[in-house]
């Protein structure tokens, strides 16, 4: 499986700054998935990362909010912006590989203070 | 749009006994269900997966069975182990390059 390296893995930022998340994957992989995980629920798709083009967003989740980069195969930005306590959460990269499996990165851990 | 359903939301065992999660989803086009141990501070792990052309799959401990008439599937975790305490998702995954949906989850506790 495609093994992915997610930075940070942790970080505590003051409300109203920005916050890139970095996604590197080994291996070329046609899509790649950012979600969110609130402390103690499941996932939540934030959107997804399409290679040269806008991302698609899930309901609830907006562009100037979340902007997402996807410059090639290997390689996604997620952007937490104007941040609040209530963006809090951990934020993870997925990407799926040609076997249709889905594989996450360790996440990071976002702190809004 | 595709819905999952997971229970038990918290299970406690005793070490040495048998775990089972279930999971029910919505949409009759899943056709791919993985199944997820995230582990405190951790990024969720697949630890086994199924796809609708088959019933049953095994690996080592863990097995799971999935019903495509019902449209729900579970998770068995056998002899289980203290280090299997951890929190555990489904999800399913429609057809074509769409992304999984999740479950709850499920925290498991294994008292040793």
């Amino acid at each position: 499986s495609a093994v992915i390296s997610q930075k940070p893995s942790r970080d505590i930022c003051q409300r109203g700054t920005s916050l890139t998340i970095q996604c590197q994957v080994d291996s070329q992989v046609t899509m790649m998935f950012w979600y969110r995980q609130q402390p103690g629920q499941s996932l939540t798709l934030i959107a997804t990362a399409n290679q040269g083009s806008e991302a698609t967003y899930e309901s609830g989740f907006v562009i100037d909010k979340f902007p997402i980069s996807r410059p090639n195969l290997t390689f996604s930005t997620l952007t937490v912006s104007n941040m609040s306590p209530e963006d809090s959460s951990i934020y993870l990269c997925s990407v799926r590989t040609a076997n249709y499996g889905y594989t996450f990165g360790s996440g990071t851990r976002l702190t809004v203070v | 749009g595709e819905n999952v359903e997971q229970h038990p939301s918290t299970l406690s065992v005793q070490e040495g006994d048998s775990a089972v999660i279930k999971c029910t989803y919505s949409d009759s086009a899943s056709n791919y269900f993985p199944w997820y141990k995230q582990e405190l501070g951790k990024g969720p792990q697949l630890i086994i997966d199924i796809r609708s052309n088959v019933g049953e799959k095994k690996d080592q401990r863990i097995a799971v069975t999935l019903n495509k008439t019902a449209k729900h599937f579970s998770l068995h975790i056998t002899e289980t182990q203290p280090e299997d305490s951890a929190v555990y998702f489904c999800a399913a995954g429609p057809s074509g390059n769409t992304p999984l949906v999740f479950g709850k989850g499920t925290r498991l506790s294994v008292i040793a």
